[in-house]
């Protein structure tokens, strides 16, 4: 247990539907990632936060897609409309400090039927 | 476009053999690197890192080399145990552009009893 912690761990959804997941991250950590992983491929960034600031959206992240860490602490990526091309590993990820150790959460399993 | 790849796809060995995982990544302008292992199902756990001033690390049974003349990097895991099955990753990260990781494919390393 890296102390990131995600929920759910698996979620199945039908297409169409709209999907939330949380990322609760090691407190004292103020950097958060956002990446998705599809099976055989390491993970591809969406986005991060310093604190509550989302500094950075990777190109990957359409406008289905949303990213919010209020007061700077947990973090929720929601999907709407989703699609069977969503299905994916979803990680978060969260370092003390930039270019410092990144801990990763077990992740979030999305099946899109 | 900037990538960082792997060499091997899969690696075979006897347990208690030294295993080397290689990774070649494009940006020379990359100055942070990390080596992760993922096992089935769970996120990416840290290994090792290196920074770009440095051209050896050495941790608990494992070194990374870095070669920034040819851009390649190396794992080795000393010993290796059943318990070192996984898929690794390699992946960079250049300072000024917000410490996002860029990672490689993926070498799946298999230990044989």
């Amino acid at each position: 247990d890296t102390g990131v912690s995600q929920d759910p761990r698996h979620k199945i959804t039908k297409r169409g539907q709209n999907v939330t997941f949380r990322c609760d991250p090691i407190s004292e950590h103020n950097r958060l990632y956002w990446y998705r992983q599809t099976l055989g491929q390491g993970p591809e960034f969406l986005t991060y936060f310093q604190n509550e600031a989302q500094l950075e959206k990777s190109r990957l992240l359409s406008d289905r897609f949303s990213a919010e860490r209020p007061k700077g602490s947990f973090s929720t990526l929601e999907i709407q409309r989703t699609e069977q091309g969503d299905s994916a590993m979803y990680l978060c990820a969260t370092e003390r400090a930039m270019n410092t150790e990144a801990f990763f959460g077990q992740g979030t399993r999305l099946t899109v039927v | 476009g900037e990538s960082v790849g792997l060499h091997l796809p899969t690696l075979s060995v006897q347990e208690g053999d030294n295993s080397i995982i290689n990774c070649a990544y494009s940006n020379s302008a990359s100055d942070y690197f990390i080596w992760y292992k993922q096992e089935s199902g769970k996120g990416p756990q840290f290994i090792i890192d290196i920074r770009s001033n440095m051209d050896k690390r050495q941790g608990q049974r494992v070194t990374v080399l870095l070669n920034k003349t040819v851009k390649h990097l190396s794992l080795q895991i000393a010993a290796t145990q059943p318990g070192d099955s996984a898929v690794y990753f390699c992946a960079e990260t250049v300072y000024n552009q917000g410490g996002k990781l860029i990672f490689g494919q993926g070498t799946e390393l298999s230990v044989k009893p």
